[in-house]
């Protein structure tokens, strides 16, 4: 089974603190995206890599930024952050040698900025 | 561009009821649609999908058939449990876009 872990479920940061999310897959695959969920609002994509060292943005990537310096491991940056970035964050993988678009997700991690 | 529309939940069911979620899309081309499911405390799990239009996506007891005539992909159980219970979003795959856009989700209380 393919896993996607996250190296928090619960996080609480103060306004101005740099942030690191960690996100790790063991199914060697391609592909690694950052989402932020909020209530009524679904799911936002802020940023995605197709490959190591290789970043895309999404829909949503102020304030965020990402690195992939290894297949397995992609980690979002929040280089200061501010009370508007509260959210549910999930991270997700897929293979590209398979359905491209059938991502797999991680448990998500629940920052709170105060 | 590309977007997702699900009815606004919560909906609330008793055990044994029929369930419906209405999903409808607009995007450009052929895309491909599934529905994932959050349960609590836990990531998204894909739970069907279909490819192109009048298909049938189906997975524990679920379905969903793609409708191009009317852009839905509406998700549907006979007969729900407690278990159900959960949050629902409907999803298209744009290969123009490249990416999963989601709809906002619908949560699903289930009671006995």
């Amino acid at each position: 089974d393919v896993k996607v872990t996250q190296s928090s479920r619960y996080l609480v940061k103060r306004t101005g603190e740099k942030v690191f999310l960690e996100c790790v897959q063991d199914m060697d695959h391609e592909n690694m995206f950052w989402y932020r969920q909020d209530p009524g609002l679904g799911l936002r994509l802020i940023y995605f890599s197709y490959d190591v060292k290789m970043k895309e943005k999404g829909d949503i990537p102020e304030g965020y930024s990402v690195s992939r310096e290894k297949k397995e491991r992609f980690s979002l940056i929040l280089e200061s952050a501010s009370t508007n970035q509260t959210s549910m964050y999930l991270c997700a993988s897929s293979s590209r040698d398979r359905h491209y678009n059938e991502q797999f997700f991680g448990p998500g991690t629940r920052l709170t900025v105060l | 561009g590309n977007s997702v529309t699900q009815m606004e939940g919560p909906v609330t069911l008793s055990e044994e009821a029929f369930l419906t979620i209405n999903c409808t899309y607009t995007a450009t081309g052929y895309p491909s649609l599934f529905w994932y499911v959050q349960y609590p405390g836990e990531g998204l799990q894909l739970l069907l999908k279909a490819t192109k239009a009048d298909d049938k996506g189906s997975n524990k007891g679920f379905e969903a058939t793609y409708r191009k005539e009317t852009t839905s992909f509406h998700l549907e159980k006979g007969s729900v449990q407690v278990s159900d219970s959960a949050v629902y979003f409907c999803a298209l795959f744009n290969n123009a876009g490249n990416m999963l856009t989601f709809g906002g989700g619908t949560r699903l209380m289930v009671k006995p």
